[in-house]
């Protein structure tokens, strides 16, 4: 695709239940990363695949919260159990880090319009 | 370890008056900068980047940014700010084969 996308937009759960937020990454990129933001607030780092390597997942909050990237591509990052502090915007980004190529896009973070998770 | 500092949480400038962000970052090895921009209820957007070459970055919508080695600094600019450049900006580091790591953004409003 053009960008990266992200679903859904929007999500509302309720304390206790289990959500999936999905990421498609552009197409080609060999690195996806997951961040979590607060209202207005800074980026937080959860986790970072490249490649075919074991993925970084040294900002996860918690064992309640996981992530897969299947066939290099899509990612789905897992809340279990959802608490109200796990409100917030949960973006995705993707980059071309690796390899020959890439010219100009080389290293530069593309990162889609997020998801905004309610936890009631 | 890598780190990045934005020492100002909220900068405020008149439109039309030279605007500056500031950054200063910590890596080992050689470092690659970013700046990225966020409006409103928006995903970040890439302004610039310096990996290797001139010290003077020029980006996207009239921003600059100038790497400076020995200070360790990548301060963002703009001669002449526009009330629509009103926005959170974060500045980024990375050295080779490291994760990115993010300051905690800065906000900027232009006043008219």
């Amino acid at each position: 695709g053009a960008g990266v996308s992200q679903s859904p937009s929007n999500k509302v759960t309720e304390k206790g239940k289990d959500v999936e937020l999905r990421c498609d990454p552009i197409s080609g990129h060999t690195a996806l990363y997951w961040y979590r933001q607060s209202l207005g607030q800074g980026l937080e780092f959860l986790i970072y695949f490249q490649g075919n390597s074991a993925p970084d997942k040294s900002g996860l909050p918690s064992d309640r919260f996981s992530a897969e990237r299947t066939g290099g591509s899509v990612s789905t990052l897992t809340i279990q159990r959802t608490q109200q502090e796990d409100s917030a915007v949960y973006l995705c980004a993707s980059s071309f880090d690796r390899g020959a190529g890439g010219g100009e896009a080389k290293n530069i973070q593309y990162f889609g319009a997020g998801t905004r998770l309610s936890v009631l | 370890a890598q780190s990045v500092a934005q020492p100002e949480d909220q900068v405020n400038v008149a439109e039309g008056n030279p605007l500056t962000v500031k950054c200063t970052y910590s890596v080992s090895g050689n470092p690659y900068l970013f700046w990225y921009v966020q409006y409103p209820n928006r995903g970040l957007q890439f302004l610039l980047k310096y990996i290797t070459g001139d010290n003077l970055v020029k980006g996207s919508y009239g921003f600059e940014a100038e790497f400076n080695k020995s200070q360790t600094s990548f301060h963002l600019k703009k001669p002449s700010a526009l009330v629509s450049d009103s926005a959170l900006y974060f500045c980024a580091v990375r050295s080779y084969g490291q994760n990115f790591v993010f300051g905690p953004g800065t906000r900027l409003s232009v006043l008219p």
